[in-house]
């Protein structure tokens, strides 16, 4: 069975910039979750799909912070502009139902 | 505030030798409990869970937990460590029904393994 597929594996951008990332769940999971992790610290959740509907993104910037999955597969996350602090991995997770979940390999974003 | 403490940021044991990584919580009800672990380049790959039942919980690659209501705490084990075991591992906590979108984790602890 394929894992979850994420690109690209890493991105440099200047401040500013946009960027986007793309997730590929495992087929047939219905949930798909988008985390950050900040050097040194645990994930954090940044939004929540259950097929195309959002079931949860209170802790998503949403002045620069985009996530759409328009057909219920796969999902794309968008930083717009970019700030130092948005530096991190950003993982992305699915699950069949609402519980365990499998990651990603994730995207490293530096930003310079 | 709910709350995720893995006292420890790095910990080295010899290969072969005993393991124990430690992990408390606070919140106020008996959470749903999660143990990760996380290779260099890699996502994050899930060990056990523990929802209710047995407090001693069995896992993937060896290893086990153990939940202390008393203590608030979880801690993994694993009898003797393997030079494959060295990556990061996280303790995490559900806040609702198990849903793995509302975990919080921890901060981590690395694990280093001397030959």
């Amino acid at each position: 069975e394929a894992g979850v597929a994420q690109s690209p594996r890493y991105k440099i951008i200047e401040k500013r910039q946009s960027v986007a990332f793309w997730c590929n769940p495992i087929s047939g999971h219905a949930t798909l979750y988008w985390y950050q992790q900040i050097l040194g610290q645990g994930p954090k959740l940044l939004i929540q799909f259950q097929n195309n509907g959002v079931v949860d993104d209170s802790q998503l910037p949403k002045d620069r912070f985009s996530a759409e999955r328009l057909k219920g597969v796969d999902s794309t996350l968008k930083i717009q502009p970019a700030k130092l602090e948005d530096s991190a991995v950003y993982l992305c997770a699915s699950s069949e139902t609402s519980l365990t979940g499998y990651f990603g390999p994730g995207t490293r974003l530096t930003v310079l | 505030a709910q709350s995720v403490t893995q006292p420890d940021i790095h910990i080295t044991v010899s290969e072969g030798a005993s393991l124990e990584l430690r992990c408390n919580y606070s919140y106020g009800a008996t959470p749903y409990l999660f143990w990760y672990v996380q290779s260099p380049g890699q996502g994050l790959q899930l060990l056990l869970k523990y929802f209710s039942g047995d407090t001693l919980v069995q896992g993937i690659k060896g290893f086990e937990a153990e939940f202390k209501r008393s203590q608030s705490s979880f801690n993994l084990r694993k009898p003797s460590v393997h030079w494959s075991d060295a990556a990061e591992y996280f303790c995490a906590v559900s806040l609702k029904g198990g849903s793995q979108g509302n975990l919080i984790f921890g901060k981590g602890t690395k694990l280093s393994v001397k030959p």
